[in-house]
């Protein structure tokens, strides 16, 4: 089946620092998305995001399926944005189930 | 939209009891939901995958008599935890996706048991 890898697994920034986090998936995909989860466990959709680049606010995100890869950005980083950070990978085999990647934990320090 | 709720947020329970977790998704159907487990700095682990009016699908290495879904309408999915045991405690997450757009999951809040 699909490996999905995230990178790095932790992160540690000072308030107002970028950062980018990477997905890496070892087979084709028709979909991604990725997710906040917060200190509570609950998972928040950022981006639905297969292919090219989306931008929420501060969240930006980057899909090169044919390069099996996908970045998040975080602008100006601040300390709600603390969590674990998931991408989530479908692959076109005719099932709708998402693999998870392995997460990167962010803390984001005052 | 697209709100998803978990019932209860936290149980406890005995060792050889059964609990059961509601899914709902509150502002849209869902034919297909997902049942998760999540074990601490973990990432989360699909179990089964829930179709409205049919049997669920389980992954492989999960037990289908231990874990009970049941997909009865197109707004709930429960799932039971039968003769629970304490490596049964875990954060068990669901998900829903819209019918006739399977492209986005929609997350609940999860549920935490805690067997004794």
């Amino acid at each position: 089946g699909i490996q999905v890898e995230q990178s790095p697994p932790d992160l540690i920034l000072q308030e107002g620092a970028n950062s980018t986090l990477r997905c890496n998936f070892s087979d084709s995909v028709n979909n991604l998305q990725w997710f906040h989860q917060n200190p509570w466990g609950q998972l928040i959709n950022l981006f639905y995001i297969p292919s090219g680049t989306k931008q929420n606010g501060r969240l930006s995100a980057t899909t090169v399926a044919t390069e099996r890869y996908s970045l998040l950005y975080i602008s100006s980083s601040q300390t709600t944005d603390s969590g674990v950070y998931f991408c989530a990978v479908r692959a076109p085999s005719g099932t709708y189930k998402y693999i998870f990647g392995t997460g990167t934990r962010l803390k984001v320090l005052a | 939209g697209a709100v998803v709720s978990q019932h209860p947020s936290w149980v406890i329970c005995k060792s050889g009891t059964s609990v059961k977790i509601e899914c709902r998704s509150l502002d849209f159907q869902a034919t297909t939901m997902f049942w998760y487990r999540q074990f601490p700095k973990q990432s989360l682990m699909l179990m089964a995958t829930s179709n409205e009016g049919s049997k669920a699908t389980y992954e492989q290495g999960v037990e289908k008599d231990k874990f009970l879904i049941n997909h009865a309408s197109l707004t709930l999915s429960t799932l039971t935890v039968t003769s629970a045991h304490p490596e049964d405690s875990s954060f068990y997450i669901c998900s829903a996706v819209r019918a006739g757009d399977y492209n986005e999951q929609f997350f609940g809040p999860g549920t935490r048991l805690t067997v004794l």
